[in-house]
């Protein structure tokens, strides 16, 4: 079983489309995390949210938009995608951030396709 | 910044071998190290993981060292089966920050 629940499965867009990726956990988890994984490569981290606050932003450009409605929720708002940015895009989830160092729980990921 | 380097990128082996896959890391602040499973199309799978303050960590036939004095861990897998067959992620971390991931290494069992 997935605990980390993402919707779409696959999800193709324009590069003029506006769309959101969505992930949704319910293990009481604290910490979300959004990660872009190319074909062979490794997952790469885009964005932390602790206690439902951006901590992290690893300097990703600005048509991707991340929004943390509730301690459940983690949304990726996209716009004005380039081809380039075709990708899996992984959400994952941890008990919280600090000195527990709890693992990470990936969901099963958007395979993201940009024409 | 963290980063992590992984060898080998491929590795075979006959069914029943060990492997072992070892990784180096640059902050000597990270004090997490998880090791990630990926099948062809899924999501990565936690395997098991090791915190800075121990130095070996076993699972059945999965074994993970940390030396934290040379900045490096390994992966060891025994009596390897071909459902082992996957791509293998290590990565670092530093009280949930910055989880860094190596470049993976693709395991394959031979029957």
């Amino acid at each position: 079983d997935t605990e980390v629940t993402q919707t779409p499965k696959h999800l193709v867009m324009g590069m003029t489309n506006k769309k959101s990726l969505k992930c949704e956990q319910h293990m009481g988890h604290r910490a979300m995390y959004w990660y872009k994984q190319k074909a062979k490569k490794p997952p790469e981290l885009m964005f932390v949210y602790s206690y439902e606050k951006l901590s992290i932003n690893e300097s990703v450009p600005s048509r991707f938009s991340p929004e943390c409605p509730n301690s459940s929720l983690l949304n990726l708002h996209l716009h004005a995608l380039q081809p380039e940015d075709s990708a899996l895009y992984l959400c994952a989830s941890s008990l919280g951030q600090g000195t527990a160092n709890q693992p990470q729980h990936f969901g099963d990921g958007t395979r993201l396709s940009i024409l | 910044g963290e980063n992590v380097e992984q060898h080998p990128s491929t590795l075979s082996v006959q069914e029943g071998d060990s492997a072992v896959i070892k990784c180096t890391y640059s902050d000597s602040a990270s004090n997490y190290f998880p090791w990630y499973k990926q099948e062809l199309g899924k999501r990565p799978q936690l395997i098991i993981d090791i915190r800075s303050n121990v130095g070996e960590k076993k699972d059945q036939r999965i074994a993970v060292t940390l030396n934290k004095t040379a900045k490096h861990f390994s992966l060891h897998i025994t009596e390897t089966q071909p459902e082992d067959s996957a791509v293998y992620f290590c990565a670092a971390s530093s009280y949930g920050q910055n989880f860094v991931f190596g470049p993976g290494t693709r395991l394959s069992v031979l029957p």
